[in-house]
């Protein structure tokens, strides 16, 4: 059974511009969380979509934004980047109840310039 | 407070050794607990789920001590390859999302 896959692996951007990362859940996992790892930091809470909806939001500035579409795939956007949006951008997939585990893809490594 | 907490370590120890991590959480009506392996550079893989009796799978036990608002996780027989970084994962109340710690780092030497 294939797991949760991201893409792309690497994404260089260049300060100001937009990146927009995808996200494939496991298959029968309808909800999606994206997670941001800087450099020497934690894993720290982005967005989470689940059933096509917005649920959750970490404390993030609103030039973070994604969508989650009808096969449950989403895709994570992120406005006028800075240097300090450099980091790993993970996403996860679950059942979506409280007690469910999520299983994370490989990540999309983005650096922007 | 902060939602979770890890003592980041590293924890330096020999093979075969018996190593523990802790892992505090502020908020008493979580519901979920998970640890994660995440090596250097890589994704997060789940380790364990961390139920109220406690739980084993192989040399690792993980513990939920309600009480005391913490969950721990023991590893018996370290080997070269259990070197990583260990992060705590707790529901944040009412969602699934997780809220993880910072992780703490392992490193098994010969």
């Amino acid at each position: 059974e294939a797991g949760v896959t991201q893409s792309p692996t690497h994404l260089i951007k260049t300060r100001g511009q937009q990146a927009t990362l995808r996200c494939s859940p496991i298959s029968g996992h309808t909800s999606v969380y994206w997670y941001q790892q800087a450099l020497g930091l934690g894993l720290q809470f982005l967005l989470w979509y689940d059933e096509g909806e917005e649920r959750n939001r970490g404390n993030f500035p609103p030039r973070f934004s994604g969508r989650q579409f009808p096969n449950y795939s989403s895709e994570l956007n992120v406005n006028a980047l800075e240097l300090e949006d450099s980091a790993l951008y993970l996403c996860a997939s679950s059942l979506g109840t409280v007690r469910t585990e999520a299983f994370f893809g490989q990540g999309t490594r983005l650096t922007v310039v | 407070r902060k939602e979770v907490e890890q003592d980041p370590g590293p924890f330096n120890v020999p093979e075969g050794a018996t190593v523990a991590f802790n892992c505090t959480y502020s908020n008493s009506a979580s519901q979920s607990f998970f640890w994660y392996r995440q090596d250097c550079r890589k994704e997060p893989k789940l380790l364990m789920s961390v139920y109220s009796s406690g739980n084993e799978d192989g040399r690792f036990t993980a513990q939920l001590n309600r009480a005391s608002q913490y969950i721990s996780l023991l590893i018996r027989d370290s080997k070269l390859s259990d070197s990583a970084t260990y992060l705590c994962a707790v529901n944040k109340v009412g969602y699934s999302t997780l809220t993880f710690g910072k992780g703490t780092m392992l490193l098994v030497s010969p």
